[in-house]
């Protein structure tokens, strides 16, 4: 049963354009937040976090929503670069225990 | 820069075999992990650990171990490796500080078994 869903596998978007990544959850004990991105070949890398006090993080191009009650987040990249191509999982803990992770969404931006 | 580095790349292994997967930091990292990644599932816990000799099963142990020796190196073992465990296998690291759940990850080791 899985605890932190990512129900796009995949999203194509054009340069320069909005992307927008979304994440479900359902353990309402979950209270910190993150993003990781993981190109081909490589591990994952950070991206973004956010707190469960907070609504909104934003980090340059990147910023990361979180709806607490509809226990919904989302990653917006704008504008979306050919560089941001890659899988981008969302993850979750509760009181600073281990990550849950997302099944991933893969991201392809054209030029 | 954090590092976190994995043995083998690609690994390819017979059925019954007992593959050994090495994982070293060198950030002092308290906490070390090892994932698996598969299509459709995305990253799924093996096992963790939060201090030397110390190992916790994380949610799909069955059919691996782990060891934990010194801070540094945490080895993820497959006692006879069967063909549903082909898959990438991510090692991480992480402080203990419950304010940064933020991981480092290796670049991965992709074991094949046959």
């Amino acid at each position: 049963d899985q605890q932190v869903k990512q129900n796009s596998p995949s999203l194509s978007v054009q340069e320069g354009r909005i992307s927008i990544l979304n994440c479900d959850y359902t353990n309402s004990m979950f209270d910190y937040f993150l993003w990781y991105k993981k190109y081909p070949a490589e591990g994952p890398t950070f991206l973004i976090s956010i707190s469960s006090i907070k609504d909104k993080n934003e980090d340059g191009r990147f910023t990361v929503f979180l709806n607490k009650s509809a226990k919904h987040l989302s990653l917006h990249i704008v504008p979306s670069q050919p560089g941001d191509s890659a899988v981008y999982f969302c993850a979750a803990s509760e009181d600073g225990n281990k990550l849950v992770f997302g099944a991933g969404t893969i991201l392809r931006v054209k030029s | 820069d954090v590092k976190v580095t994995q043995s083998s790349r690609y690994l390819v292994k017979r059925t019954g075999e007992k593959v050994f997967l090495e994982c070293v930091q060198d950030m002092d990292h308290e906490n070390m992990f090892w994932y698996r990644q598969d299509p459709g599932l995305g990253l799924r816990l093996i096992y963790f650990s939060y201090d030397v000799k110390m190992k916790e099963k994380g949610d799909i142990p069955e059919g691996y171990s782990v060891s934990r020796e010194k801070k540094e190196r945490f080895s993820l073992i497959l006692e006879s490796a069967s063909t549903n465990q082909t898959s990438m296998y991510l090692c991480a690291s992480g402080w203990a500080s419950a304010t940064n759940e933020k991981l480092f990850f290796g670049s991965g080791t992709q074991l094949s078994v046959l």
